[in-house]
């Protein structure tokens, strides 16, 4: 399979408690993105890296949320002492962007996170 | 800032029938337009798109042109199978390259 992966594809956590997700992009792909989607909403943008530096973040990341990218490959996005608030299906894109082209972005099947 | 409206679902029809979701848009300079489909339990994907004024995007029978001079990249299909049921969003890209989204149409069609 050389689609976006992602995992968990599910996570209940407690309220205050850390959770990590990972995504694995399509292994030739430059530009690694994460979106927040909640029930009945598009996705939001939360971050996104080319390679291994994070060119942008939204207002929407938090203090307690902090991704990587450390070798330009896989991704990890972590939710420090997490709310209920952050109760949502975390989104993983990636996409080849070159030359001035863009190039679509390929989604993962998402993470979702529960908060009790 | 840049931002799209998309029709409230859900949409239900019946197998066959002619299907029109509304996606209008706000946004500086001519950004491209997508049309994504999420199915149950499944990822994102890319059903079409249009990048300039007036292009045609078309993929699985389904069709929607990119107006200029009304905002608009309304996603039709002519004939609808009960396989098309999903969630569909618009969603425009910027001038970074981010993706801006709709809020999604829940389609349901009827045998």
């Amino acid at each position: 399979d050389t689609g976006v992966s992602q995992n968990p594809r599910h996570k209940i956590t407690k309220r205050g408690q850390n959770v990590t997700f990972r995504c694995d992009p399509i292994s030739e792909h430059n530009r690694l993105y994460w979106y927040r989607q909640t029930l009945g909403q598009g996705p939001e943008f939360l971050t996104y890296f080319q390679n291994e530096a994070q060119l942008e973040k939204s207002r929407l990341l938090s203090d307690r949320f902090s991704a990587e990218r450390p070798k330009g490959s896989f991704s990890t996005l972590e939710i420090q002492r997490t709310e209920q608030g952050d109760s949502a299906m975390y989104l993983c894109a990636s996409s080849l962007v070159s030359s001035g082209r863009y190039n679509e972005q390929f989604f993962g099947p998402g993470t979702r996170l529960t908060v009790l | 800032g840049d931002s799209v409206t998309q029709m409230e679902g859900p949409v239900t029809l019946s197998e066959e029938a002619f299907l029109t979701i509304n996606c209008t848009y706000t946004a500086t300079g001519y950004p491209s337009l997508f049309w994504y489909v999420q199915y149950p339990g499944e990822g994102l994907q890319l059903l079409l798109k249009a990048t300039k004024a007036d292009d045609k995007g078309s993929n699985k029978g389904f069709e929607a042109t990119y107006r200029k001079e009304t905002t608009s990249f309304h996603l039709e299909k002519g004939s609808v199978q009960v396989s098309d049921s999903a969630v569909y969003f618009c969603a425009l890209r910027d001038s970074n390259y981010q993706l801006i989204w709709g809020a999604g149409t829940k389609l349901i069609i009827k045998p």
